[in-house]
């Protein structure tokens, strides 16, 4: 199995803040690697799609790089709407995975 | 738009199986591929697995033992069964319809629906 390394677990920051998340793999995924916000009692939403594709009306704030084993979430200034749990997912060999999600919270 | 809805029963006795639907609205399920992901409380995501428009379903084979996926072009829906169920079973589970152009990067999602195995 492809191992994946999601991080940080947790994180607090404050409204304006970047803030960047990791996601690594034991293999290389090329680029088949996704992300996902999920807000409490919510469905996932695509954010982030091939490593650096912002998926249909998701705000530029979000921007996402990498190939191979490692990727970056990155959110150039944190918004209030932006407080969530973050997951990487891989896509490439099954089976598909996810991270262990990232809570970004308020500082 | 496509919209998707989970459904099935909320408790499910250990040992039993567990069966869910999900209805396809505002387009055919005769495109594109089909998947199911479950959640247990507190926790993250798992992908339980997938049946493609056309060729052979694909499962997590931590499940695959358990798990069958199908659809039922009629009626625009597709299915998850899960046999031999334990408490560890419990979760939300979703169905999710892939991103055209991709198998794996989900941009519809049911709203989920909670499955508690309890006697």
């Amino acid at each position: 199995d492809i191992q994946m390394t999601q991080s940080p677990s947790s994180l607090s920051a404050s409204v304006g803040d970047r803030v960047t998340i990791t996601c690594r793999t034991s293999q290389n995924i090329f680029r088949y690697l996704h992300w996902y916000q999920q807000k409490p009692g919510k469905a996932p939403k695509l954010l982030i799609y091939a490593a650096s594709n912002l998926q249909s009306g998701v705000p530029s704030r979000f921007s996402g790089s990498g190939s191979g084993t490692d990727f970056t979430l990155t959110i150039s200034s944190l918004q209030p709407e932006d407080f969530a749990t973050y997951y990487c997912q891989r896509g490439y060999i099954i089976p598909w995975t996810f991270g262990q999600g990232t809570k970004v919270e308020i500082k | 738009q496509v919209q998707l809805q989970e459904s099935g029963p909320g408790l499910v006795k250990p040992s039993e199986t567990l069966s869910l639907t999900c209805t396809v609205s505002g387009g055919s399920i005769s495109t594109y591929s089909w998947t199911w992901i479950r959640q247990p409380p507190g926790k993250g995501l798992e992908w339980i697995g997938y049946i493609p428009y056309s060729g052979t379903t694909n499962y997590n084979p931590s499940l695959t033992s358990r798990v069958t996926i199908s659809v039922e072009k009629s009626k625009n829906q597709f299915s998850l069964e899960l046999t031999s169920v334990t408490a560890a079973d419990t979760a939300v589970y979703y169905c999710a319809r892939p991103l055209g152009g991709t198998n794996d990067a989900f941009d519809i999602w049911g709203q989920g629906t909670m499955v508690t195995v309890s006697s």
